[in-house]
């Protein structure tokens, strides 16, 4: 079973494009978790999905920022005409239910020229 | 909104010794609480993960324990070495108040020095 797979890796973009960032939960995860993570900060959540159901979006921007978990294919993050501030690196991670144990994806480096 | 404050936010410490790290959570009505490591530019890596109704799990060197009404849990290092050093962060799962998503600590960096 592998773990959750995230890619690219890295990603460079520049400002105003479009970035998208894949995320392949774990077999038999159906919860996916997205955060971001800013150099010398914290992990800041963004947005948690079910298949084809966003549950929790609180944490992620109104605009710009939009995230799926289509019922086949991985979860998509969606960033519409980056910006310097959203140079970061992205994690993913998926669960069976909020009861067990999360596994987390090695993270999208997303920078921004 | 579910806050987790972790203590101390650094930690260096000489081989050999036992180290506890701290997280304290606001919302005591959490479904777990999960340690991790991150490693300089790495994902993250799953410790231990302690359900709402255990008291501790254990895993080699590492035990983590959970106080629910106190809104506490420490990580317990035994014998630490220069490969634990690394980034240590818990995270715990609340209910509908807290979103049901994975509210993490900022982390405590610990350095352990050969």
């Amino acid at each position: 079973n592998a773990g959750v797979m995230q890619n690219p890796r890295h990603l460079v973009r520049r400002r105003g494009q479009e970035a998208r960032l894949r995320c392949s939960p774990m077999k038999g995860h159906s919860h996916v978790y997205w955060y971001r993570q800013l150099p010398e900060e914290g992990l800041k959540f963004m947005v948690y999905l079910q298949k084809e159901n966003i549950i929790d979006e609180s944490g992620m921007p109104k605009e710009r920022f939009s995230a799926e978990f289509p019922k086949e294919g991985p979860s998509i993050l969606r960033i519409q005409q980056v910006v310097r501030g959203d140079s970061a690196a992205y994690f993913c991670a998926s669960s069976p239910d909020i009861y067990t144990e999360a596994f987390f994806g090695q993270g999208t480096r997303l920078t921004v020229v | 909104k579910q806050e987790v404050t972790q203590i101390p936010a650094a930690l260096s410490v000489p081989e050999g010794e036992n180290l506890v790290l701290n997280c304290s959570f606001t919302d005591s009505a959490i479904y777990n609480l999960q340690w991790f490591r991150q490693d300089p530019g790495k994902g993250l890596t799953s410790l231990l993960l302690i359900q709402s109704s255990q008291r501790e799990q254990t895993s080699g060197r590492l035990n983590a324990s959970l106080d629910k009404s106190s809104g506490r849990s420490t990580l317990y290092i035994a014998a630490s070495q220069p490969g634990d050093s690394a980034t240590y962060l818990c995270a715990v799962i609340a209910g509908s108040n807290s979103g049901y998503a994975l509210n993490f600590g900022k982390g405590t960096s610990l350095l352990v020095t050969p």
